[in-house]
């Protein structure tokens, strides 16, 4: 059975850092994209961030482009997501996922994490 | 504004058929890019619904389906039931300048 576990979330300083982890259980990691999707309090899903299974490719959403990093670590089975600059607007549960296909953009999210809630004061 | 457009809500009581739609357009389900769809119910994490279109994960009830023609997609959900209410989002890639993965604004479904 597939499972992901969320960790690194919680209250944080506008301006301020925060680094989210993911550790898979009942797959082979390092042959998946992953992916991180958020979803603010009350509002819809939105993606965030994608990475290739051997992790030389990395993706985007312009929102947090420049200042989010994935990153992933397949000798230790984890998946990251460094979050810098953060702002209120990144206030929300972040869900770690993994890609069902091949390319990390065109495929579904087969399996998610229980999520872990980042909270950016002002 | 979603790139991908579905409506807030919609019903239906119990053993009857509703659809949920999801409208893109030429840079993304009008591409020929897949649509996915995801259940998420109360206080619960996402869940794969449907893939690449019209598949149904192991384990997804075949009351569950999925259909797209030309810039938008449906997810029809049959023989409807009390544990069917939830939030529903489709998913898909777009090409455009500055988007990459894009989901719906999401659907919730009352059962009556």
């Amino acid at each position: 059975e597939v499972q992901l576990l969320e960790s690194g979330g919680g209250l944080v300083q506008r301006g301020g850092s925060l680094r989210l982890s993911c550790v898979p259980f009942g797959f082979t990691f390092s042959t998946y994209a992953m992916s991180w999707v958020r979803q603010a309090p009350g509002k819809g899903l939105e993606w965030v961030s994608s990475i290739s299974g051997s992790g030389g490719n990395t993706y985007y959403a312009d929102s947090v482009k420049g200042r989010f990093t994935i990153s992933r670590d397949n000798s230790k089975n984890t998946l990251y997501l460094q979050m810098n600059s953060l702002r209120a607007e990144d206030t929300a549960v972040y869900y770690c996922a993994k890609n069902r296909g091949t390319f990390p953009l065109y495929s579904s999210l087969s399996d998610w994490g229980q999520g872990t809630l980042v909270t950016v004061s002002s | 504004q979603s790139v991908l457009t579905q409506p807030p809500s919609v019903s239906g009581a119990p053993g009857q058929r509703v659809t949920i739609s999801c409208t893109g357009s030429s840079s993304n389900i009008g591409a020929a890019y897949d649509v996915h769809w995801y259940q998420q119910l109360p206080g619960t994490a996402p869940k794969l619904l449907i893939y690449g279109n019209n598949n149904r994960p192991s384990g997804v009830p075949d009351r569950f389906s999925g259909s797209k023609s030309g810039t938008s997609a449906s997810l029809a959900i049959t023989g409807l039931q009390a544990e069917d209410e939830a939030d529903y989002y489709c998913q898909s890639y777009d090409s455009s300048l500055n988007a990459h993965v894009v989901f719906g604004g999401g659907t919730k479904l009352t059962v009556l």
